[in-house]
């Protein structure tokens, strides 16, 4: 069962406009989640977490449980925000994450 | 620190060879992870290891063995190549506080 969906395959915004990723996952423990980043060549990596509550480079992502939601959000997009985008969910034990089927990017200059 | 990485970087096979992918890390990580990315699919957990000598099946095991015979080197096994494991594969590793640190990748092409 699909833990962890992402509805939008491929999203193109304008640089200086908001872009919004979804998130919905499922899952009956405590959630912990994610969002991973892949930059063009570069390596997978970690964007933030929604146990530090911390903006990084721009983006927020606020975790809903009543609507089982962890959306990726900045207010204006960035040339360099182009990049596929994980949304990851911790499962319990041997710290393992499930991930969604990721979001591909692309900022219009 | 190289931190995560993976041999080789590239590479072809034909149906029904056998190859082993090699992930170290120098981190002292206990967990270590091998997944495969494909367009569409996100990436699926294959197999995984909580600490040497210990090996676990993922979302997607079939076809694939692994082993952990040191802590710091993880190693994907194909025995008998098939065209459906072609595919990116990374390897990441953590040391229990959730954050998975990922190697650059293989990218395998099975002819």
């Amino acid at each position: 069962a699909q833990r962890v969906t992402q509805p939008e395959k491929l999203l193109s915004v304008f640089k200086g406009a908001p872009v919004e990723l979804k998130c919905n996952y499922s899952y009956s423990g405590s959630p912990e989640l994610f969002w991973y980043v892949q930059y063009s060549r570069q390596r997978l990596q970690l964007l933030l977490r929604h146990i530090s509550r911390e903006s990084i480079k721009g983006f927020t992502a606020d975790l809903n449980k009543g609507e089982t939601s962890f959306h990726l959000k900045k207010p204006f997009a960035q040339e360099e925000d182009s990049a596929m985008y994980y949304c990851a969910l911790s499962l319990y034990g041997n710290n393992r994450l499930a991930f969604g089927k990721g979001n591909q990017v692309v900022v219009i200059p | 620190n190289a931190g995560v990485t993976q041999t080789p970087k590239f590479r072809v096979l034909k149906t029904g060879q056998s190859m082993t992918l090699l992930c170290a890390q120098d981190m002292n990580h206990e967990y270590m992870y091998w997944y495969r990315q494909d367009p569409g699919m996100g990436l699926r957990l294959i197999h995984y290891s909580v600490g040497e000598g210990t090996t676990a099946k993922g979302e997607v095991p079939d076809g694939y063995n692994v082993s952990r015979l040191k802590k710091q080197n993880f190693l994907l096994g194909l025995e008998s190549a098939a065209p459906s494991q072609t595919s990116v594969y990374f390897c990441a590793s953590t040391h229990g506080a959730i954050e998975q640190f990922f190697g650059p990748g293989t990218r395998l092409t099975v002819l």
